[in-house]
């Protein structure tokens, strides 16, 4: 069965460092990969997906993310982390079958210091 | 804005009661899902209907129901409502062509059960 593990539940960094969040999927073939956003009181916004193609990805807010097969990971990375980036991450698989349904991480919490 | 719009925002209701939760999918989008995102549980996939027809089903309680109207509006029915029902319904929809597409989040629609 699939499943998303996001084993950071919260992250702290200061405005300006690099930021890289963790995603690790399990599945049996190649599935396609999603980060979602959610600002607090929010719905989910989409960053970024890979489908297949350079494995490395880029997204919204200058954010990107690099499909590592060997590793079955999917990390989010950002250079420099502004305060308006506060907010919850979701790493999500879909799956190659009829079903188009995501499966999700239990996310991780982001907050900046200033 | 993604385009996806739910109603209402926020729902106060007691125990043992009935709601109904209703979803507008983007324009020229087919498939509406349905998720549910609690605490205890995280976000998880609920219903799937795919131009009036069911799809797929995930984690759904029996007390749960959904359906697709022609105009491809969704409605997601809660019954006999438990404290523990309480929690944020996300609808989401895509064009669904058969292949992996991005889904697009409503803003969500957040349960109360006193």
């Amino acid at each position: 069965a699939q499943s998303v593990t996001q084993p950071d539940i919260h992250i702290t960094v200061s405005e300006g460092a690099s930021l890289e969040l963790r995603c690790n999927y399990s599945y049996g073939a190649t599935p396609y990969l999603f980060w979602y956003v959610q600002s607090p009181g929010q719905g989910l916004q989409l960053l970024l997906k890979y489908f297949s193609g350079d494995t490395l990805v880029q997204g919204i807010k200058g954010f990107e993310a690099e499909f590592k097969r060997s590793q079955s990971s999917f990390n989010l990375r950002k250079p420099s982390v502004h305060w308006s980036d506060a907010a919850e991450y979701f790493c999500a698989v879909g799956v190659r079958t009829g079903a188009n349904n995501l499966f999700f991480g239990t996310g991780t919490r982001l907050t900046v210091i200033p | 804005d993604s385009g996806v719009t739910q109603t209402p925002k926020h729902l106060i209701t007691a125990t043992g009661q009935r709601v109904t939760l209703r979803c507008s999918p983007r324009s020229g989008d087919l498939s509406v899902y349905w998720y549910q995102q609690s605490l205890d549980q995280g976000l998880q996939f609920l219903i799937q209907y795919y131009n009036g027809e069911e799809r797929a089903k995930g984690n759904i309680l029996e007390r749960f129901s959904a359906q697709q109207f022609p105009d491809l509006h969704s409605e997601l029915n809660l019954s006999s409502l438990e404290l523990g029902d309480s929690a944020l319904y996300f609808c989401a929809s895509s064009v669904d062509r058969g292949r992996a597409e991005t889904q697009y989040f409503g803003p969500g629609t957040r349960l109360l059960v006193l």
